[in-house]
């Protein structure tokens, strides 16, 4: 049974950066048969896929078009975690974050962690 | 990027009776490599993460009840939910991973009538 904890803070201030964790058990962030992703949820947004890590023999990242200059997911293998950080946050980075696994379909996530963002 | 469209929004249906929600995406997710379809169907109840149910279109994840079911092909994409309990009312979401980046639909709100 895949679980994955989130961790980091819940308030961002404007033009900070975003930090969460994402730990995993049961699975192992090297897995070379699952990508490890980040998904946000808000009311304007709806679900929006962000970017993931993975691992095919060496590391790789994709990230969404809309965050791209922003954001870095990076895999920990020694905690068996991955995280995501997103730069210069807005009010419009205010969202629900989820980190979560992929094989065919999401099909492990984590609790999310509502992020607002507020001086 | 894919854009996936559900219908209707919001749907009621009585306890017991069947419920069906449709999904189109803006281009086909079958891939010829695998004759797959790249398409995800999620259950997500308030203040919890999405469930995901059905992958590949139509297959059922373990543990799923068998009430739930998905059917299509190509860019047009059925959920079914033979006979709504209670427990069944949720957002539902359909998602593509064909291609990146990955994309859901809008979410379909099911209710009891």
């Amino acid at each position: 049974q895949v679980q994955l904890q989130q961790s980091g803070p819940g308030l961002v201030k404007p033009s900070q950066t975003l930090s969460l964790t994402c730990a995993i058990s049961g699975d192992s962030v090297s897995s070379d048969s699952a990508t490890w992703n980040w998904i946000r949820q808000s009311p304007s947004r709806g679900l929006e896929w962000l970017g993931r890590t993975y691992y095919r023999s060496k590391w790789y990242n994709d990230y969404a078009v809309s965050v791209k200059s922003r954001i870095t997911i990076n895999p920990d293998t020694s905690k068996n975690q991955f995280s995501l950080q997103l730069n210069s946050v807005t009010p419009e980075d205010m969202a629900v974050y989820f980190c979560a696994r992929h094989q065919s379909g999401f099909n492990s996530w984590g609790q999310g962690t509502l992020v607002t963002v507020s001086s | 990027d894919i854009v996936m469209t559900q219908s209707p929004d919001s749907l009621a249906v009585s306890l017991g009776e069947r419920a069906t929600i449709n999904c189109k995406s803006s281009q086909s997710v079958l891939h010829s490599s695998n004759n797959r379809n790249f398409l995800a169907w999620y259950q997500q109840k308030p203040g919890q993460p999405p469930k995901l149910l059905i992958y590949w279109a139509s297959a059922r994840e373990s543990g799923v009840p068998d009430r739930f079911s998905g059917s299509g092909s190509g860019t047009d994409f059925t959920l079914t939910v033979s006979s709504l309990q209670a427990g069944d009312v949720a957002v539902y979401y359909c998602q593509q991973y064909y291609s990146h980046p990955y994309t859901f639909g809008q979410g379909t709100n099911l209710e009891i009538k």
